[in-house]
């Protein structure tokens, strides 16, 4: 069974705090592909990342850094010195190599505090 | 480029009435996937396409929903008759689907609200 678990359902921080958004995954392939989306108040929703399941380089992206650990199933995103336009609900997603299929976690909605 | 376009963007109609959500993938992209967010039951996909052909359309709630892909540059999403529990926001969202895993791009939502 594939599974998305964002346990976090609300953060709210202060301007300029760093904050760590939780995924935790399941899935019996060996082959998947994690996924972070950003949900703006706006509505849309945007594509930050894809990482696929040989890959556990962490990556880095100007405020934003993604930890990658297949050993905890865990697929964190920090925002480093956040920023009020952070505010917004973040969806983590795993998609396996045998489907098309997209697996949503609930989301995390930030809010930044100014 | 041009993204993920729908239309429209609002929707505003009657209990009974027959609605009609658009969607025009991004252009190459082969696999096309309707979406309903909801605050109750979160991002719920309702059917995919992969080369215009549907694929699973195992998440359509019921036989009031229909969904199209007449050419790889149009999908439809009907609901006939519409209930305010249809009211919600539809996403339409295509990949390559070339390689396994591809992301999926969002178009911008057509906002559903059924009186």
């Amino acid at each position: 069974a594939q599974k998305v678990t964002q346990a976090q359902t609300e953060i709210s921080v202060v301007e300029k705090e760093d904050v760590t958004l939780d995924c935790v995954y399941e899935t019996r392939d060996t082959t998947y592909y994690l996924f972070w989306y950003k949900q703006p108040p706006s509505g849309e929703l945007v594509f930050l990342i894809r990482r696929n399941s040989f890959d556990e380089q962490n990556e880095i992206s100007g405020r934003y850094s993604w930890n990658f650990q297949k050993s905890t199933s865990s697929f964190n995103f920090t925002i480093t010195a956040s920023q009020v336009v952070d505010s917004a609900v973040y969806f983590c997603a795993l998609r396996s190599n045998t489907g098309n299929q997209f697996y949503f976690g609930t989301g995390t909605s930030l809010t930044v505090i100014p | 480029d041009a993204g993920v376009i729908q239309s429209p963007r609002h929707e505003v109609t009657e209990m009974g009435q027959e609605v009609t959500l658009r969607c025009k993938p991004i252009s190459g992209h082969n696999s096309l996937f309707w979406y309903r967010q909801t605050m109750m039951r979160g991002l719920e996909l309702l059917i995919y396409f992969n080369n215009n052909v549907p694929i699973d359309d195992s998440g359509m709630p019921e036989d009031r929903f229909s969904a199209k892909m007449p050419n790889a540059s149009f999908s439809t999403l009907k609901i006939q008759p519409s209930e305010p529990r249809d009211s919600a926001v539809y996403f339409c969202a295509s990949s390559l689907e070339i390689i396994k895993g591809d992301t999926q791009y969002f178009g911008p939502g057509t906002r559903l609200t059924v009186l």
